[in-house]
């Protein structure tokens, strides 16, 4: 069954340090997404990108995180400076088409910021 | 008020007995319903998605929508200790900008 791949699955940072999370989604999958999950709560979109282009960004915290998708496959998620409020699952998931019918995710990377 | 709210237990119940897992929202123009389970340190896997009100099933599971109280359920008949993991209901609008909005989780137990 294809999957959505995300490294590193585990990252532990210090404050003030740069982070950066990579997506790899299913093959052929136009659609791809950041969510972040904070412990307890259910994930939130953080960027959605159709190919190469960002569709909605509005939830991303623009003056430390920055989100790229260049040749429309696969994803990078970079947070600088990193934040202890920062620490969370970051999600990674894509969708062929109708994204209404659900997608599918990544296994996550546990991001722990000290 | 939050746009999706779930209660996000724990739920503790028997094997064999039937689960009943809850959500309300809030804004009208949510259109598609879906439910996410979640083993600990993995990411949400899809269970059911509807876009209609009434009932949906696929196996143990039912997936009901009433669209007119805002409320939808997921009911897991004859319930195993493998069905213990988080349970996220998640909703859209369907627009370009369909991003899901979550639930906060309701952790589920199953005791053998």
């Amino acid at each position: 069954e294809a999957e959505v791949a995300q490294s590193p699955r585990y990252k532990i940072t210090e404050e003030s340090q740069a982070v950066a999370f990579w997506c790899d989604p299913i093959s052929g999958h136009a659609t791809l997404y950041w969510y972040r999950q904070i412990l307890g709560q259910g994930p939130e979109l953080l960027v959605q990108f159709q190919d190469e282009s960002v569709v909605d960004d509005s939830q991303l915290p623009k003056d430390r995180f920055s989100a790229e998708r260049l040749k429309g496959v696969d994803s990078t998620l970079k947070i600088q400076p990193a934040e202890l409020g920062d620490s969370a699952m970051y999600l990674c998931a894509s969708s062929a088409g109708q994204a209404s019918l659900g997608y599918t995710f990544g296994s996550g990377t546990r991001l722990t910021v000290v | 008020q939050k746009e999706v709210e779930q209660d996000p237990g724990p739920l503790s119940v028997p094997e064999g007995a039937i689960v009943s897992l809850n959500c309300t929202y809030s804004n009208s123009a949510f259109q598609y319903f879906m439910w996410y389970r979640q083993y600990s340190r993995k990411g949400p896997e899809l269970l059911m998605y509807t876009y209609s009100s009434g009932n949906k099933e696929d196996g143990r599971f039912t997936a009901q929508v009433d669209k007119s109280s805002k409320y939808i359920s997921l009911f897991i008949r004859d319930s195993q200790p493998s069905d213990s993991a988080t349970y996220l209901c998640a909703i859209n609008s369907g627009g370009g900008a369909d991003g899901l909005t979550f639930g906060k989780g309701t952790h589920l137990i199953i005791q053998p």
